[in-house]
């Protein structure tokens, strides 16, 4: 099966500096990528998703890019705030499957 | 639109006791996922619905736990009996996707288990 690996576990980046997140993937299939944000004790939230076919999307802070022949895809994070402080998961997968990775735990310092 | 419900919010329960979950998908997703979240992990699945039928039920531990989506909206899902190790989050999530089309997961409240 899918293999996602994530890393670095905890991040703590200053407020208004980047924060990138990097995940790698070992099932080549794999054609979806989402991010998802998980404040403490609440749910995951989709934030941005990539498909295969592209290598880079962007909205607003937040980029993810997709890198297919190394099988890695990373997050993005611009002048980061309080409010980006939570756990983020990358995951891949292909139609309707996503495995996910372990979590980083990014702490954005006022 | 409403969101993934789920119930109970809480649940504490004696190991060797049952214990049900349920869950109501978005309106129209055919897709229908339950995750075990233990404290500092990712989401784990456990088993994933397409409609009422079962696409993927391979990290289940289907000795003690069972599932199921009856007239493929609504869904339960059982431990019988709960273990120690069974204290986790129990996530339910819901998609659009398809056989041939991906989508984004969204996700109920959980219910938090507590097995002593």
């Amino acid at each position: 099966g899918e293999n996602v690996e994530q890393h670095p576990s905890t991040l703590s980046v200053q407020e208004g500096d980047s924060a990138v997140i990097k995940c790698t993937y070992s099932d080549s299939a794999s054609n979806y990528f989402p991010w998802y944000k998980q404040e403490l004790g609440k749910r995951p939230q989709l934030i941005i998703d990539i498909r295969s076919n592209v290598g880079e999307k962007k909205d607003q802070r937040i980029a993810v890019t997709l890198n297919k022949t190394a099988k890695h895809f990373s997050l993005h994070i611009t002048e980061t705030q309080p409010e980006d402080s939570a756990v983020y998961f990358c995951a891949s997968g292909g139609y309707q499957k996503v495995t996910f990775g372990i979590g980083t735990k990014l702490q954005v310092i006022p | 639109e409403a969101g993934v419900a789920q119930s109970p919010r809480y649940k504490i329960i004696e190991k060797r006791q049952s214990v049900a979950f349920w869950c109501n998908p978005i309106s129209g997703h055919a897709t229908l996922y339950w995750y075990q979240q233990i404290l500092g992990q990712g989401p784990k699945l456990l088993i994933q619905f397409q409609n009422n039928g079962v696409v993927d039920d391979s990290q289940l531990p289907k000795d003690r736990f069972s599932a199921e989506r009856l007239k493929g909206v609504d869904s339960t899902l059982k431990i019988q009996p709960a273990k120690l190790e069974d204290s986790a989050v129990y996530l339910c999530a819901s998609s659009s996707a398809g056989t041939s089309r991906n989508a984004g997961q969204f996700f109920g409240p959980g219910t938090r288990l507590t097995v002593l």
